[in-house]
């Protein structure tokens, strides 16, 4: 079975621009979780989406956001770039939302972000 | 206080010895506990998975949880260089969001 597959592997945008990361999960996975890894703060969590949804949001500016689509492949954006984005960003799909709450998250290998 | 600490390492340990990674927490409400192994340049790799209280072994990992304490550990025996790599706790209380120390890094020498 095919993992988390994450899209592009290595960016690098300016200050001021948008980007736009992608995320397909382990098929059969309908959960897909945004986390922001960076050597200070670790891995922090961006927002969950469960059928299109979001279920819920960490504390990140409104300049975060996320989408799925039906299929379960979900993208993230963030606008207005600044150099504190700069991360390795890793989207994790699980079996939650489809009665099996508890489920462990499985990892991509994250898109790394350099903003100068 | 931070939800999870995790000591940072980095860790140096010789190859064969055993290995004991730590996290603490404060809410005592997480009931569910993880530990993920993190290469350079990869994503996080599902280790271990816990619910309750106690010992869970997996091969040369042994999980351990102790929720009175709010103290969980991993073990390594025997280790091996390819064991090198950040090891992250992960917690949660359950349908909620999952939280992440920020990780130890293990070095084993050759």
């Amino acid at each position: 079975k095919a993992g988390v597959t994450q899209t592009p592997r290595y960016l690098i945008k300016t200050r001021g621009q948008q980007v736009t990361l992608s995320c397909s999960p382990i098929s059969g996975h309908r959960s897909v979780s945004w986390y922001q890894q960076t050597p200070g703060q670790g891995l922090q969590f961006l927002f969950e989406y469960f059928s299109e949804t979001q279920r819920n949001k960490g504390n990140f500016p409104g300049r975060f956001s996320g989408r799925q689509f039906s299929n379960s492949r979900s993208e993230m954006n963030v606008s207005t770039l600044e150099l504190g984005d700069s991360a390795l960003y890793l989207c994790a799909s699980s079996l939650a939302g489809d009665g099996r709450e508890n489920s462990p998250l499985h990892f991509g290998n994250g898109t790394r972000l350099t903003v100068t | 206080q931070k939800e999870v600490e995790q000591d940072p390492g980095p860790l140096s340990v010789p190859e064969g010895a055993i290995v004991s990674l730590n996290c603490t927490y404060s809410n005592s409400a997480f009931q569910y506990f993880m530990w993920y192994r993190q290469y350079s340049r990869k994503g996080p790799e599902l280790l271990m998975y816990t619910y309750s209280s106690g010992n869970k072994e997996d091969g040369r990992f042994t999980a351990q949880v102790d929720k009175s304490s709010k103290y969980i550990s991993l073990f390594i025996r025997d280790s091996q260089p390819s064991d090198s790599a950040t090891y992250l706790c992960a917690m949660s209380a359950g349908g909620d969001k999952i939280i992440f120390g920020k990780g130890t890094r293990l070095h084993i020498l050759p």
